[in-house]
């Protein structure tokens, strides 16, 4: 069974600080999707990525997949409070694209 | 473009009854998936539609949850008779394909409690 555990489950920062989500696995993925949650609506997906050691940058937020594929990273710079809401991490298998959450990061930025 | 529409937004029911959810995805889109979201935990898929046909539904609770999407478009998704741990948000996604990086749109979801 393939599984995603997300760390820290829970962050509470204040504005204009830096911190990085870690999404990790076992199991190979032949790409990894990060969305982010706010309340009362469904994931919205952020990125998408597929080969080993790729980082992508959306404006502040910078995301690599590891060489292995079994594990991602998202790092926020200089966070807002607009960047409160649940990070989830999503694989997907070499053999479908069924998605495999993670359970989640809910971050709060602090004004 | 519109988004996933999903009704009811909220639905509180005791143990026992029946409940119907209803999705309406992206226009054009072949694929439709039906998740389960409990409180503090990532969606788990429940069912994955190809146009009408089912693709996976391997983690559907099949003695007590069932779906349908007769047409290839609008979907529903039953719980009959429902359970206190049922209770969650069930989210309907749908994309074009089912393929590697195929981005899913999600919908609002419905808040279930199960009294």
């Amino acid at each position: 069974t393939q599984l995603l555990e997300q760390s820290p489950q829970f962050l509470s920062i204040q504005e204009g600080e830096n911190l990085t989500v870690y999404c990790n696995s076992s199991s190979v993925f032949s790409s990894l999707q990060w969305y982010r949650q706010e309340p009362g609506e469904g994931p919205v997906l952020l990125v998408t990525v597929v080969t080993g050691g790729e980082v992508k940058k959306l404006k502040r937020l910078t995301f690599q997949f590891g060489d292995a594929r079994k594990d991602s990273s998202l790092h926020i710079t200089a966070a807002q409070p607009g960047d409160t809401g649940l990070y989830l991490c999503a694989g997907a298998g070499d053999s479908s694209y069924k998605l495999i959450f993670g359970s989640g990061t809910r971050l709060l930025v602090r004004p | 473009e519109a988004g996933v529409a999903q009704s009811p937004r909220y639905k509180i029911i005791e143990k026992r009854q029946s409940v119907a959810f209803w999705c309406n995805p992206i226009s054009g889109h072949a694929t439709l998936y039906w998740y389960q979201q409990i409180l503090g935990q990532g969606p788990k898929l429940l069912i994955q539609f190809q146009n009408n046909g089912v693709v996976d539904d391997s983690q559907l609770p099949k003695d007590r949850f069932s779906a349908e999407r007769l047409k290839g478009v609008d979907s529903t998704l039953k719980i009959q008779p429902a359970k206190l741990e049922d209770s969650a948000v069930y989210l309907c996604a749908s994309n074009r394909f089912a393929g590697g990086g195929e981005t899913q749109y999600f919908g609002p979801g419905t808040r279930l409690l199960v009294l």
